[in-house]
C-alpha cells in the first residue's frame, strides 16, 4: 500500500524559505500527480500546486510568485519551496497523490506543522 | 477561481440520525466534486469522488449526489466515529479549491 512520508523544517523566521520533501513508498511514482495542500490553524484547506514525474507543474495563482515544486524521480520524491514566508504561511502542510492532472487526491501524507515566528 | 460554499458550518447530531451537508459552487462544475472527512490531527480522507462515486473501504452510509452547482453529502445513520470536519473539493478548473468545511459533532 502506497505511503507518503514527508519531512522538513518546522520553525522558520519571517522572510526565510520553507522547504519540505515528500517521499513515495510502496507504490508507483510515474503516472500520478503529486500535490501540496496546506491548512492554517483552525482553518480550511488550500491547494498549493501539483507536479508529475516529468516535472510538469500547476500552481495556485495566489502563491505562484513564491512557490516552486520539484521532483526527483531517482528517489521517488517531490519537494515544496515557498519563499519569503510570513506568519500567514503558518500551517500544516500535506503532500498528497492525485490519480489525474487537476484531480482529486486519494492518498495523503500525515502533514508537517510549519510555524513562522 | 471557483468558490465552494458549504452549509451548515456546524451540525450537532444524535447517533443514528441522518446528516446532510451541502456544497454550492459559484459556477457549474459538472460532476468534478469530491468529498473528504478530516478527524482532529489527521489528514483528510477521501469519501466520495466525482459527486457520487463510492470509494473502496468507505462505509456505505456515506453517499453523494448532485451535479452542476449543487451537491450533497449524506451520512445515513450517523455513528460516533463520524464526528469530524467534512470538506468538498472541486477539480473542474484551476486552481483546485475546497469548501470552507462543515463540522459534525455528536450530541
Amino acid at each position: 500500500q502506497v505511503q507518503l512520508q514527508q519531512w522538513g523544517a518546522g520553525l522558520l523566521k519571517p522572510s526565510e524559505t520553507l522547504s519540505l520533501t515528500c517521499g513515495v513508498y510502496n507504490g508507483s511514482f510515474s503516472g500520478y500527480y503529486w500535490n501540496w495542500v496546506r491548512q492554517p490553524p483552525g482553518k480550511g484547506l488550500e491547494w498549493i500546486g501539483e507536479i508529475n514525474h516529468s516535472g510538469s507543474t500547476n500552481y495556485n495563482p495566489s502563491l505562484k510568485s513564491r512557490v516552486t515544486i520539484s521532483v526527483d524521480t531517482s528517489k521517488n520524491q517531490f519537494s515544496l519551496k515557498l519563499n519569503s514566508v510570513t506568519a500567514a504561511d503558518t500551517a500544516v502542510y500535506y503532500c498528497a497523490r492525485g490519480p489525474y492532472k487537476w484531480g482529486y487526491m486519494d492518498v495523503w501524507g500525515k502533514g508537517t506543522t510549519v510555524t513562522i515566528s | 477561481e471557483i468558490v465552494l460554499t458549504q452549509s451548515p458550518d456546524f451540525q450537532s447530531v444524535t447517533p443514528k440520525e441522518k446528516v446532510t451537508i451541502t456544497c454550492r459552487a459559484s459556477q457549474s462544475i459538472g460532476s468534478s466534486l469530491h468529498w473528504y472527512q478530516q478527524k482532529p490531527d489527521q489528514s483528510p480522507k477521501l469519501l466520495i469522488k466525482y459527486a457520487s462515486q463510492s470509494i473502496s473501504g468507505v462505509p456505505s452510509r456515506f453517499s453523494g449526489s448532485g451535479s452542476g452547482t449543487d451537491f450533497t453529502l449524506t451520512i445515513n445513520s450517523l455513528e460516533a466515529e463520524d464526528a469530524a470536519a467534512y470538506y468538498c473539493l472541486q477539480s473542474s478548473s484551476l486552481p483546485l479549491t475546497f469548501g470552507g468545511g462543515t463540522k459534525v459533532g455528536i450530541k
